[in-house]
């Protein structure tokens, strides 16, 4: 069963700062990973889709990276803005696994 | 493109009634999904289906029933609802789980209350 860590849970940062979100997987057998954000008491944005012939993405200020022989994924945010703050999951896509299985989430705080 | 259409957006019911929370979506996409989000708990997989006719058990499912009768719908059924229940409902939707053409779609979520 694929489980998928994210870390640290919760994440508070002075506006402007560049940072690093972590996701790690236990099965890196996997087809994409997708990044979400979720704002609270909303739905889930997709941000970025890695297929696994990928290494990485890019959307303006976001970079997402996949590593697949260690497991980990990684969002990277230039400059962050309080438009920032919100949790952020991410969700592998693992071979002949049906029952997808989401991260536990960071939540993000970008101090103004 | 309407992409995953989930209703209600919010719902109360008394303990022991029952409803259906409604998703569709119109990608003609076979996999369906349905996940419950408490505080704390994250996003956990309820039921979910990989084409017309074919549903299986996610991490919760008790308390739940679901069908998929069309490649468009996939409906969860509560029958008897329990306070435990609480919770915001997602559905989800993608082309496959298998394959580069794999990418997750997800409806507004409902709010369900039971009191």
């Amino acid at each position: 069963k694929q489980e998928v860590t994210q870390i640290p849970a919760a994440l508070s940062v002075p506006e402007g700062e560049n940072l690093v979100l972590n996701c790690s997987f236990t099965d890196s057998a996997i087809y994409n990973l997708q990044w979400f954000r979720q704002d609270p008491g909303k739905g889930l944005t997709s941000l970025l889709l890695i297929q696994s012939s990928q290494r990485e993405q890019t959307s303006g200020r976001l970079n997402a990276s996949l590593d697949k022989s260690s497991g980990r994924s990684t969002l990277y945010i230039a400059a962050s803005q309080p438009g920032d703050s919100a949790t952020y999951l991410c969700f592998p896509f693992d071979f002949g696994n049906e029952k997808l299985t989401f991260g536990t989430g960071t939540r993000l705080t970008i101090i103004p | 493109n309407a992409g995953v259409t989930q209703t209600p957006k919010f719902q109360v019911l008394k303990t022991g009634q029952s409803m259906t929370l409604q998703c569709a979506q119109d990608m003609n996409h076979e996999y369906m999904s349905w996940y419950r989000q408490d505080p704390g708990m994250g996003l956990r997989l309820i039921h979910y289906s990989v084409g017309a006719g074919i549903t299986d058990q996610g991490e919760v499912p008790n308390g739940y029933n679901v069908s998929r009768s069309t490649t468009e719908d996939f409906p969860l059924r509560l029958l008897s609802a329990a306070p435990s229940q609480t919770s915001v409902y997602f559905c989800a939707s993608s082309y496959s789980t298998q394959g580069m053409n794999t990418e997750a779609f997800f409806g507004q979520g409902t709010r369900l209350t039971v009191v």
